[in-house]
């Protein structure tokens, strides 16, 4: 089954502890990207990446890092989280065309 | 860059056809229209994707006049179980950057 895979999917830390999401996909995508969901404010892009060892700022990229060493994962890493980073966080992914992005299931986090 | 603006919420009741207009003023010629949709605490789901006329699937249909400033998302006989938001997202420019919008929340009522 093609599936875009996020752990942990529930996550309650205190801030400065490092964390890191991971995220996978099994369809050989090339793009991927991470997203973040707060009421109001719809979804906004962390970061994105186009291929093995690209990766690119997206809108909202302060105080995460990502890294791409295998075409099938993308994890995220918040080494000092802060109680604004409190959200919902999404990883997709897509092939090169046509533009439909499969998205997991979210990483809801929340930072004491 | 374009912006994607589209309504905040709509409603409509159970058989009824639902018309979800997102307005996209500044779209550039190889700009891209696709929309999502997500249910409480899911990723959102592709729905459809287009670039001019009229698009068609076994779900929805896309309506893109001639001058693109516009698009519309169309869901035949809506249930209750198409409650949810509906995203308008742009795919614009050579890097094909992702221009999102705010979401339309759609409630069917019975």
């Amino acid at each position: 089954e093609a599936q875009v895979t996020q752990n942990p999917r529930y996550l309650i830390t205190v801030t400065g502890k490092k964390l890191t999401v991971t995220c996978s996909q099994n369809m050989n995508h090339e793009y991927m990207s991470w997203y973040r969901q707060d009421p109001g404010l719809g979804l906004r892009q962390i970061y994105y990446s186009m291929n093995v060892e690209v990766t690119d700022k997206g809108d909202v990229p302060e105080g995460y890092k990502v890294s791409r060493k295998e075409k099938r994962n993308f994890p995220l890493i918040l080494e000092s989280p802060s109680p604004n980073q409190t959200s919902l966080y999404f990883c997709a992914s897509r092939a090169a065309y046509p533009y439909e992005q499969y998205f997991g299931p979210g990483t809801r986090l929340t930072v004491t | 860059l374009a912006k994607t603006t589209q309504p905040i919420s709509m409603d409509s009741y159970e058989g009824q056809e639902v018309n979800i207009t997102c307005s996209h003023n500044n779209i550039a010629t190889n700009d891209y229209i696709t929309w999502y949709q997500q249910f409480p605490s899911q990723g959102p789901r592709f729905i459809i994707q287009g670039y001019k006329t009229k698009v068609t699937n076994e779900v929805a249909s896309l309506f893109i006049p001639a001058d693109r400033k516009s698009s519309t998302l169309s869901l035949p006989r809506v249930s209750l179980s198409d409650t949810a938001v509906y995203y308008c997202l742009l795919i614009a420019g050579n890097n094909r950057k992702l221009i999102w919008g705010l979401g339309t929340s759609l409630a069917v009522n019975p």
